[in-house]
């Protein structure tokens, strides 16, 4: 059974910085490109960031770009984000999501239950 | 950028009926569409990709169709469990952009 479990979500202050952390299980994950997404309370879904399957190859939303940093360690199984200079406008709910396809040209088959960023002073 | 753009934002409709949601793309996007569902205080789930592949245990009530800009999700019969968020997104190397969402209500 695929798991994405993610961590390190909290209060921070703008300005701040929080890395959040993802532990999968129950599937190959060096084989598969990651992803965050993102939810503000109430509204849509935004794609954050994408890695692939290697980590070689990253890519940003504008929003976040030069700010946010996508990484993994395929030998722990876990996927990270490093997020700087965060704005209240970055609150939201940030999910893990696995690729369905080993190229990061793909739709999310499975997400994990999310973590909640509120930035705040 | 490519804009997603679903309509309507909000749909009712009653147990047993047929609805469709439909999903435009600013530009062409193939076949590279999504469609999953969310209810309150869930993570999303996958219902569709490739614009028309039906996800791993989604029931066969639900059906993806188009291509190029105009997209469509299709629950054939409303059952009680199907009333939720859905949203698309368009997926390639550079762009996963999703549409704003189409909340699905009792009528």
């Amino acid at each position: 059974e695929v798991q994405l479990v993610e961590s390190g979500g909290g209060l921070v202050q703008p300005g701040g910085s929080l890395r959040l952390s993802c532990a999968a299980s129950g599937f190959t994950f060096s084989s598969y490109a990651m992803s965050w997404v993102r939810q503000a309370p109430g509204k849509g879904l935004e794609w954050v960031s994408a890695i692939s399957n290697s980590g070689d190859n990253t890519y940003y939303a504008d929003s976040v770009k030069g700010r946010f940093t996508i990484s993994r360690d395929n030998s722990k199984n876990t996927l990270y984000l490093q997020m700087n200079s965060l704005r209240a406008e970055d609150s939201a709910v940030f999910y893990c999501a696995k690729g369905g396809c080993r190229s990061t040209s793909c739709f999310t088959d499975y997400w994990g239950q999310g973590t909640l960023v509120t930035v705040s002073s | 950028d490519i804009q997603m753009t679903q309509s309507p934002s909000t749909l009712s409709a009653s147990v047993g009926d047929r609805v469709t949601i439909t999903c435009r793309a600013s530009q062409s996007i193939s076949s590279w569409l999504a469609w999953y569902q969310q209810k309150p205080g869930k993570a999303p789930k996958l219902l569709i990709y490739k614009a028309s592949t039906l996800g791993s245990a989604v029931p066969s009530r639900f059906s993806g169709s188009g291509s190029g800009t105009e997209f469509a999700l299709t629950i054939s019969s409303l059952q009680p469990d199907d009333f939720a968020t859905y949203h698309c997104q368009h997926y390639d190397s550079y762009s996963y952009t999703f549409g704003q969402g189409t909340k699905l209500e009792i009528k």
